[in-house]
């Protein structure tokens, strides 16, 4: 079945302690991207990887990190978690094409809580 | 600053009414996604579309270029479609600006039998 996996889908951690969310996708997709959604401001775009090894910020970058080693992964992380990074995470990814780029498959989100 | 702007922000309708959603974006787009996210569930996408109209269907999406907007039509609206709706713009033309995607807040849409 084609999907988009991530993992943990709830994650409870304190301040400071460096944490990874793992994105994983078996469609052969070219695009990963991750995004996190709260109350009051919708969804932001975090990271972006148009293939492997290209790697660019998305509208809040900060506090994240991102790798692209293979093509089917694309991990999340937190180097220092702070409280103002508490959300729900979605990954999301598609194939692309020089002419576009299809539409998005999503992973379940990830609920996380710094506390 | 590239922006997206839904409305409504909030939507009640009866069963089987007519239901349209709108997206308007500050300037020129490669592309416009229509997501849908149910209560406490994951995002599904609906349309991705970057000209004229598709339907897959009760669904309608429509873009009109030169106006900067889209529109989500629901026919025949029905209580499973309760949820939130949402669009995404992609305004990068090229390069690795082409994966940047902006947001509308979303649409809380209510169908009550």
């Amino acid at each position: 079945e084609a999907q988009v996996t991530q993992n943990p889908r709830y994650l409870i951690t304190v301040t400071g302690k460096k944490l990874t969310v793992t994105c994983s996708q078996n469609m052969n997709h070219e695009y990963m991207s991750w995004y996190r959604q709260d109350p009051g401001l919708g969804l932001r775009q975090i990271y972006y990887s148009m293939n492997v090894e290209v790697t660019d910020k998305g509208d809040v970058p900060e506090g994240y990190k991102v790798s692209r080693k293979e093509k089917r992964n694309f991990p999340l992380i937190l180097e220092s978690p702070s409280p103002n990074q508490t959300s729900l995470y979605f990954c999301a990814s598609s194939t692309t094409w020089s002419g576009g780029m299809s539409p998005l498959h999503f992973g379940n989100g990830t609920r996380l809580t710094v506390t | 600053k590239n922006e997206v702007e839904q409305s409504p922000q909030n939507l009640t309708a009866q069963e089987g009414e007519f239901i349209t959603i709108n997206c308007s974006y500050s300037v020129g787009i490669s592309a416009l996604h229509w997501l849908q996210q149910h209560p406490g569930g994951g995002i599904v996408s609906l349309f991705m579309l970057s000209s004229g109209k598709k339907k897959h269907g009760r669904l309608i999406a429509t873009i009109n270029i030169q106006e900067k907007h889209s529109s989500l039509h629901i026919t025949a609206s029905h209580p499973r479609d309760s949820a939130v709706y949402i669009c995404a713009v992609r305004f990068g033309a090229g390069g690795t600006s082409y994966g940047k995607l902006t947001f509308g807040q979303g649409t809380i849409l209510t169908v009550h039998p």
